[in-house]
């Protein structure tokens, strides 16, 4: 079965220093892996995918992730971190030939100043 | 509308009430996605549509959970005979069609069983 795992459930920063969150996955075939962002009150934002092409991904706000199948892994990176990216990062994978999304248990990014 | 809508929002309700949660997708949306989300995790599968047909819902927890979409594009999400343990925030998401990863979500309905 397909299942993700997100190291740390609270990670903090300073503003202005690099972010670093850590996802890795369990699959028994090639996986399509998500991140999405959760800010308080209100939906689920996709920040970037991974469907086999590429293993650098790019996404929204600055952020990027690296598919490592040596590793199992899929962190998801920043450079630099703003205050507006305090909040909460679900990494995700798709379970094997359904459409259905299978979430980690998500990482809280608190950013102080 | 221009984005996934839920309604209503927030509802409270007596232990053995029965509630029906709306989910209005993105318009053209094929496939329609239900979630429920405990307090400190991650969303979980409750069961999803292709059009009008319920593909899985193997994520149902018991036969209190219900849900349809019968025109292929709202959808109803039904629990019968609320239990605390069913209070949580639940999650309606859409696609464009089967297969295409990525989904939209909506911004919940908290549910809240007293």
């Amino acid at each position: 079965a397909q299942s993700v795992t997100q190291l740390d459930s609270h990670v903090s920063v300073s503003e202005g220093t690099p972010v670093l969150l850590r996802c890795n996955y369990s699959s028994s075939y090639s996986p399509s892996l998500f991140w999405y962002v959760q800010h308080p009150n209100k939906g689920l934002q996709l920040l970037l995918k991974y469907t086999s092409a590429a293993t650098l991904v790019k996404g929204i706000n600055g952020f990027e992730a690296e598919f490592k199948k040596s590793e199992t892994s899929f962190h998801l990176t920043k450079p630099s971190a703003h205050m507006s990216d305090a909040a909460e990062y679900f990494c995700v994978v798709t379970s094997y030939n359904t459409d259905k999304l299978i979430f980690g248990t998500g990482t809280r990014l608190q950013v102080f100043p | 509308g221009a984005g996934v809508s839920q309604s209503p929002r927030y509802k409270v309700t007596k232990r053995g009430q029965d509630v029906a949660l709306r989910c209005d997708p993105i318009s053209g949306h094929v496939s329609l996605y239900w979630y429920r989300q405990a307090l400190g995790q991650g969303p979980e599968f409750l069961t999803y549509f292709n059009y009008e047909a319920q593909q899985d819902k193997s994520g149902l927890p018991n036969d209190r959970f219900s849900a349809e979409r019968p025109e292929g594009s709202i959808s109803t999400l039904t629990i019968q005979r609320t239990e605390q343990r069913d209070s949580a925030m639940y999650r309606c998401a859409s696609s464009l069609a089967p297969g295409i990863n990525e989904q939209f979500f909506g911004p919940g309905t908290r549910l809240t069983v007293l």
